[in-house]
């Protein structure tokens, strides 16, 4: 079946620093991945995704690359502002179907 | 993208009452879904709801507790019945645009069972 296993949290970064959240999936065929961001107080936003192998989804400074060899999807941000303070959730859509699968969410904040 | 928006965006509710929750997108879409996020937890479906047919139900969900209607191709409503405690939650719809393969939600609706 499809899951999304999705690094714990909480994270806490100073500006500036470097960001990973780590993401993996397990799924059948070729899906799509994702990764949306929930700031506080607000819906989920889609902040990038990809949808075929070697692909570089990326917004605001994010990346993210799709390994299928790792079966991967890991987000990266190479200097975090205060506002990226959100929870980040990492997605995939399984082949063929709509139904997206969420990981559990990565609370990041960023103090200045 | 879409823009989509829900209402209310928040509510408290009495033990044993019902809310529909509105879900009103800019543009038509076939494909609607409605999602549950409950405290400090992700996102699980609830249902999908297309235009033109019943709404079909995830596992653990049923229709006489969140019955859906979907009149046209860029409205949509969830109800939640007889609401107790444990339907606190956040209640998110979200559309899939033709050929984008990709969900765009709304802001949600914050609903407390008291």
């Amino acid at each position: 079946g499809n899951s999304v296993t999705q690094m714990e949290g909480p994270v806490t970064l100073s500006e500036e620093a470097f960001l990973t959240i780590n993401c993996t999936y397990t799924a059948t065929g070729y899906p799509s991945l994702f990764w949306y961001v929930q700031y506080p107080g607000e819906g989920l936003q889609l902040l990038l995704k990809a949808t075929k192998a070697d692909d570089k989804g990326s917004n605001k400074g994010f990346e993210a690359t799709y390994r299928k060899e790792t079966t991967s999807f890991h987000l990266e941000k190479g200097s975090v502002q205060v506002s990226d303070s959100a929870v980040y959730f990492c997605a995939l859509s399984g082949t063929g179907a709509n139904n997206l699968f969420f990981g559990t969410g990565t609370r990041l904040t960023v103090i200045p | 993208s879409a823009v989509i928006s829900q209402k209310p965006s928040r509510d408290i509710c009495q033990r044993g009452t019902s809310l529909t929750i509105q879900c009103q997108v800019d543009s038509q879409v076939t494909m609607m879904f409605w999602y549950r996020q409950q405290p400090g937890q992700s996102l699980t479906l609830i249902a999908t709801a297309n235009q033109g047919s019943e709404a079909t139900y995830e596992s653990g969900f049923v229709i006489d507790k969140f019955p859906i209607s979907r009149p046209n191709l860029t409205f949509s409503t969830l109800t939640v019945s007889n609401m107790s405690p444990e339907d606190s939650s956040i209640y998110l719809c979200s559309v899939e645009p033709y050929s984008t393969d990709t969900q765009y939600f709304g802001p949600g609706t914050r609903l407390t069972v008291l």
